[in-house]
């Protein structure tokens, strides 16, 4: 079975600062990885995601993320954080292959200072 | 339109009533997914489909039912509604060729009063 941790529900961060989100997954096989955003009133929207090859992803506004075996960390980086990143992120992992079950780590809600 | 389309989009029931959500997708695939979302606990798989003839429960069947009627049609129903039930709920789909990302609706804001 997978799992996902994501620590801190809340954060915040201020406009133009460094946004990084962490996540550590847990998975007997090799994992596929994703980040998904939500607005708000809004459903699920993939960011990003891993799933064989080069362990940086780049993703949609900005948006990064490195896997990283030896840790079994994923974590979602942004250099420079705009208002409109405020949102709730969702990690979420699956084994591949025939059972792609996602599981989703609790989110964390950005809020971005101004 | 929408690739994954919820209906209703909002719901206010009373308890004990049957409640069914709807979920209809244009993107073809064969996995189909029912999920709901608290605050503070993620999303939490109700059951899933891997095709027509295929029914699973997820982590928090109990209270809950579905019915897979085409490839394209997935739906969720509440046989007795009870408060603790009110959640956002999110219909899903996906396909090993696009890498199992998984492809939302907008959801449905169910209460149960």
């Amino acid at each position: 079975a997978q799992s996902v941790t994501q620590l801190g529900s809340h954060v915040s961060v201020s406009e133009g600062a460094l946004v990084l989100l962490r996540c550590n997954y847990s998975s007997s096989v090799p994992p596929y990885l994703f980040w998904y955003v939500q607005y708000p009133n809004q459903g699920l929207q993939l960011l990003l995601k891993y799933t064989t090859g080069a362990t940086l992803v780049k993703g949609i506004n900005g948006f990064e993320a490195e896997f990283k075996k030896s840790e079994t960390s994923f974590h979602l980086t942004k250099p420079s954080a705009h208002m409109s990143d405020a949102a709730e992120y969702f990690c979420a992992v699956t084994g591949g292959g025939g059972n792609n079950r996602l599981a989703f780590g609790k989110g964390n809600q950005v809020v971005v200072i101004p | 339109d929408a690739d994954v389309t919820q209906t209703p989009r909002n719901r206010i029931t009373k308890t004990g009533k049957r409640i069914m959500l709807e979920c209809s997708q244009t993107k073809g695939h064969d996995r189909m997914y029912w999920y709901r979302q608290d605050p503070g606990l993620g999303l939490r798989l109700i059951y899933y489909s891997f095709d027509v003839k295929d029914i699973n429960k997820g982590e928090i069947s109990d209270g809950y039912s579905v019915s897979r009627q085409a490839q394209a049609k997935f739906s969720l129903s509440l046989e007795s509604a009870i408060p603790n039930q009110t959640a956002l709920y999110f219909c899903a789909t996906s396909e090993p060729r696009d890498g199992y990302g998984y492809t939302f609706g907008s959801g449905t804001r169910l209460t149960v009063v």
